[in-house]
């Protein structure tokens, strides 16, 4: 159980087009899902948490206006590179938060990599 | 500010080598995670650990939050366990967000 998917697991895209990645909870609902950005060899820094049905919420320094993020679903959220440049290549890599009285665990999809020519 | 730090940040074992990774963390925390990136870029849970002690195969945790700090043990190394091993801990008062720590490079050998 717990499983979180992630779509595209790669994408290339042009300097000034937008991407959108999909992050699906397949066997539980999350009413809080999480996005992370890792350059190579480093750690993952949380960009924003996604909450059901409400605005996210950005880590400072992430531009809102950049990084759309929608989670229209108990299950999906989505995050749109708007206007991508060469800079945003990275790896990108959300989470669904699986919550019990006991505990609050993060799941996390398998990464989109992302590269801007 | 709060931190997640740990230690090596690279370890090289030979198969079948036992070894310990560190994580301290500078406040006070309501959870903590150990996860393995797989070479592909996977995270893989590996303990939920805010206290106390949990073992899973060759694997186990230990947690001493007074003394900030966590500890992963891996016995019996295989090459499989190669990949990176991070801690994330959720500090009191943060809400839901996990802050990562500088994750600990890991390559067995045969």
């Amino acid at each position: 159980g717990a499983v979180v998917s992630q779509h595209p697991s790669r994408v290339i895209c042009k300097s000034g087009t937008s991407v959108k990645i999909e992050c699906r909870s397949l066997d539980f609902q999350a009413t809080t899902m999480f996005w992370y950005r890792q350059f190579p060899k480093q750690s993952l820094m949380l960009m924003a948490t996604s909450n059901e049905g409400s605005k996210a919420t950005y880590e400072q320094g992430v531009e809102k206006d950049k990084f759309l993020i929608n989670h229209a679903s108990l299950t999906l959220s989505t995050l749109t590179v708007t206007s991508a440049h060469p800079e945003d290549s990275s790896f990108y890599i959300c989470s669904a938060e699986l919550g019990t009285e006991k505990q609050e665990t993060q799941y996390f999809g398998p990464g989109t990599r992302l590269l801007v020519l | 500010g709060i931190q997640v730090e740990q230690s090596p940040p690279d370890l090289i074992l030979q198969e079948g080598a036992n070894s310990t990774l560190r994580c301290n963390f500078s406040d006070s925390v309501n959870n903590l995670q150990w996860f393995h990136q797989n070479p592909w870029g996977q995270l893989i849970n590996l303990f939920y650990i805010p206290s106390g002690t949990k073992q899973n195969g060759r694997l186990s945790a230990t947690t001493v939050a007074t003394e900030r700090y966590s500890l992963l043990y891996i016995s019996s190394s295989q090459t499989t366990d190669s990949g990176v091993y991070f801690c994330a801990a959720r500090f009191t008062g943060t809400a839901s967000k996990l802050t990562f720590g500088t994750g600990t490079r890991l390559q067995v050998t045969l």
